[in-house]
């Protein structure tokens, strides 16, 4: 159990283009879903929290605008990168949880690869 | 705030010697603390967490830590390498106010030798 996907596991688009990222709990729901960014041989930095029906927290020096979360039922939630430019390139990785995230579950990442 | 320190970005050992992975934690309250394993280009796997329960945890494939309140420690070990355990390893704190959010600490890449 406890299974969270990513859709895709890797996009290549063109710089000033827009990419939806998805991510969704399979086998539960997520009250609670997050979304981290990593760069080649770094580590993880959370971008920002979501909760089902509300709207999402962004870390400082996230760009709300940039970076559109919406997490529209308990089992689904999407990253749009807008107007991607080739600095966005990254790893996104989601993790769902229930109870405000006390139990988290991550996904597999999605590969980003603006040109 | 609670942050995690990785203090080696790399560790290199034989396969079948030991595995020490260190990591050391600051925390203002009772932390709950995680080790996840990441294979290249991979998500990220649970490997083991404390959550104020035993001070020495055991999780997946031969892996522990033991938590060290005194040392405000965490570091993972595991008796023999294996060539499959080459990957990068990340500890991470849990903030147990609002949304639970993780901080990860930098990694360390783990390089088993034949």
């Amino acid at each position: 159990g406890a299974v969270v996907s990513q859709h895709p596991s890797w996009v290549i688009c063109k710089s000033g283009t827009s990419v939806k990222i998805e991510c969704r709990s399979l086998d539960f729901q997520a009250t609670t879903m997050f979304w981290y960014r990593q760069f080649p041989k770094q580590s993880l930095m959370l971008m920002a929290t979501s909760n089902e029906g509300s709207k999402a927290t962004y870390e400082q020096g996230v760009e709300k605008d940039k970076f559109l979360i919406n997490h529209a039922s308990l089992t689904l939630s999407t990253l749009t990168v807008t107007s991607a430019h080739p600095e966005d390139s990254s790893f996104y990785i989601c993790s769902a949880g229930r109870d405000r995230g006390y139990e988290q579950y991550f996904g597999p990442g999605t590969r980003l690869t603006v040109t | 705030a609670q942050s995690v320190t990785q203090l080696d970005s790399h560790v290199s050992v034989s396969e079948g010697t030991p595995v020490l992975l260190r990591c050391n934690y600051s925390s203002s309250y009772s932390p709950s603390l995680f080790w996840y394993v990441q294979h290249p280009n991979k998500g990220l796997q649970l490997l083991l967490k404390y959550t104020s329960a035993a001070t020495l945890v055991k999780g997946i494939n031969g892996f522990e830590a033991e938590f060290k309140k005194s040392e405000t420690s965490f570091h993972l070990t595991k008796p023999s390498a294996h060539m499959s355990d080459a990957a990068e390893y990340f500890c991470v704190v849990r903030e147990n106010t609002g949304f639970q959010k993780l901080v990860f600490g930098t990694g360390t890449r783990l390089l088993v030798s034949p």
